[in-house]
């Protein structure tokens, strides 16, 4: 399996400006999470999706900021406008996880190379 | 709600040494702890997964264990080589959470 793939790797853009970074899950996955990282505030998580329905998206900033998982096999973030202060490292990340009115197994998580978004 | 903390956040140390790297959480009702490592610029590799029903995991130079009662995790390298210079994370997924919680990270650098 190729793995969690995410792109691009490296996005500039000014801004005002609309960014998409994309991903694709490992196949089977059914769960998949967007994180952004930064030196000041660490991982954190913005968007979680179960069955490519979003369950948690708490940690999504504001308005700017949409996600979908149209399908198994895709998911994007959508930043619309760009603002500096957008600049990190988004990562997506994909497991397996079952519920069944509770958490019934999962077998870790794995991310993907990140997207390194630098709005100026 | 879990919290995971990773002391020291930063360790240097000369080739060679064994090690270890905490990772300590407030609720022990876990499912499963994972370590991962992130080179800089780059994404997070697993290393090891720990099942909460499981004492330890072993891969090559690494061995990982877990003790839920006392909330506490270590990440034990042996014969640490410049190569292991990397941020190591540990996250946690609470038994009645679906989203794992991420620790800081320890910033190791093992030098020549």
């Amino acid at each position: 399996d190729a793995g969690v793939i995410q792109s691009p790797r490296h996005e500039v853009t000014e801004m005002g400006q609309e960014v998409t970074l994309r991903c694709k899950p490992i196949s089977g996955h059914n769960s998949l999470f967007w994180y952004r990282q930064t030196m000041m505030r660490g991982l954190e998580l913005l968007i979680y999706f179960n069955n490519n329905v979003p369950i948690d998206d708490s940690g999504m900033p504001e308005d700017r900021f949409s996600a979908k998982m149209p399908n198994a096999s895709f998911s994007t973030l959508k930043i619309q406008p760009s603002e500096p202060r957008d600049s990190a490292v988004y990562f997506c990340a994909s497991s397996i996880t079952v519920y069944s009115g509770r958490l019934k197994s999962n077998y870790g998580y794995t991310f993907g190379s990140g997207t390194r978004l630098t709005v100026v | 709600k879990q919290e995971v903390t990773q002391i020291p956040a930063a360790l240097s140390v000369p080739e060679g040494e064994n090690l270890v790297l905490n990772c300590s959480f407030t609720d022990s009702a876990i499912y499963n702890l994972q370590w991962f490592r992130q080179d800089p610029g780059k994404g997070l590799t697993s290393l090891l997964l720990i099942q909460s029903s499981q004492r330890e995991q072993t891969s090559g130079r690494l061995n990982a264990s877990l003790d839920k009662s006392s909330g506490r995790s270590t990440l034990y390298i042996a014969a640490s080589q410049p190569g292991d210079s990397a941020t190591y994370l540990c996250a946690v997924l609470s038994g009645g959470s679906y989203i794992p919680t991420f620790g800081r990270g320890t910033s190791l650098i093992v030098h020549p």
